[in-house]
């Protein structure tokens, strides 16, 4: 079964700081992977998702990630981190054969401080 | 309306209430799916249809139940809820057969049961 870990529920970052939001997969087969975000009381936004086509990933809002299949890894960084990137973020991962819902990780929730 | 729109936003029931969340999405996919997200608990895919079957119940007690009477509406009717389920009930669509394709989501019905 396909799974995702996402490594520290809480991330906190100065405002300019460089953002890392860890995420690795479990996946027998080559995965489809995704992040989104949330912010307080809404639902989930696509950030980016990787399809196999490139393994840098560019998304919205400045975030980019990197897919590393020796790492199993598909972080999510961000060079400058804003105010407005407070948030709580999303990886997950859709793959294997009639599985259609996306599975997620426990979230990692972003404080930026100023 | 664009995208998927979740009615109501906030909703209270007592134990005893029978009530009814509505999900409509406005974007010609064909399966839709019901997702529960409570405090400090990862997201819980609850149910997934596809063209208008459902396909896939995750252990949901019977005092959920859905109904999916068409591809663009989903609703989740409720009826002697506990204080547990107490969550932030999403609705997610998606086109089905292309695994590269994200799921997106509405705003959330704020379930609070008293």
């Amino acid at each position: 079964a396909q799974s995702v870990t996402q490594l520290g529920s809480h991330v906190s970052v100065s405002e300019g700081a460089l953002v890392l939001l860890r995420c690795n997969y479990s996946s027998s087969v080559p995965p489809y992977l995704f992040w989104y975000v949330q912010y307080p009381n809404q639902g989930l936004q696509l950030l980016l998702k990787y399809t196999s086509a490139a393994t840098l990933v560019k998304g919205i809002n400045g975030f980019e990630a990197e897919f590393k299949k020796s790492e199993t890894s598909f972080h999510l960084t961000k060079p400058s981190a804003h105010m407005s990137d407070a948030a709580e973020y999303f990886c997950a991962v859709r793959g294997g054969t009639g599985r259609r819902a996306l599975t997620f990780g426990s979230g990692t929730r972003l404080q930026v401080q100023p | 309306e664009t995208g998927v729109t979740q009615t109501p936003r906030h909703l209270v029931m007592g134990m005893t209430n029978k009530k009814s969340l509505k999900c409509e999405q406005h974007l010609g996919h064909n399966a839709m799916y019901w997702y529960k997200q409570s405090a400090k608990k990862p997201l819980e895919l609850m149910f997934v249809y596809s063209l208008e079957e459902r396909v896939e119940n995750n252990s949901v007690p019977s005092r959920f139940s859905p109904e999916c009477p068409n591809s663009s509406h989903l609703f989740l009717h409720l009826h002697t809820l506990q204080p547990e389920d107490s969550a932030l009930y999403l609705c997610a669509s998606s086109q089905d057969g292309q695994a590269n394709t994200e799921a997106f989501f509405g705003q959330g019905t704020r379930l609070t049961v008293v």
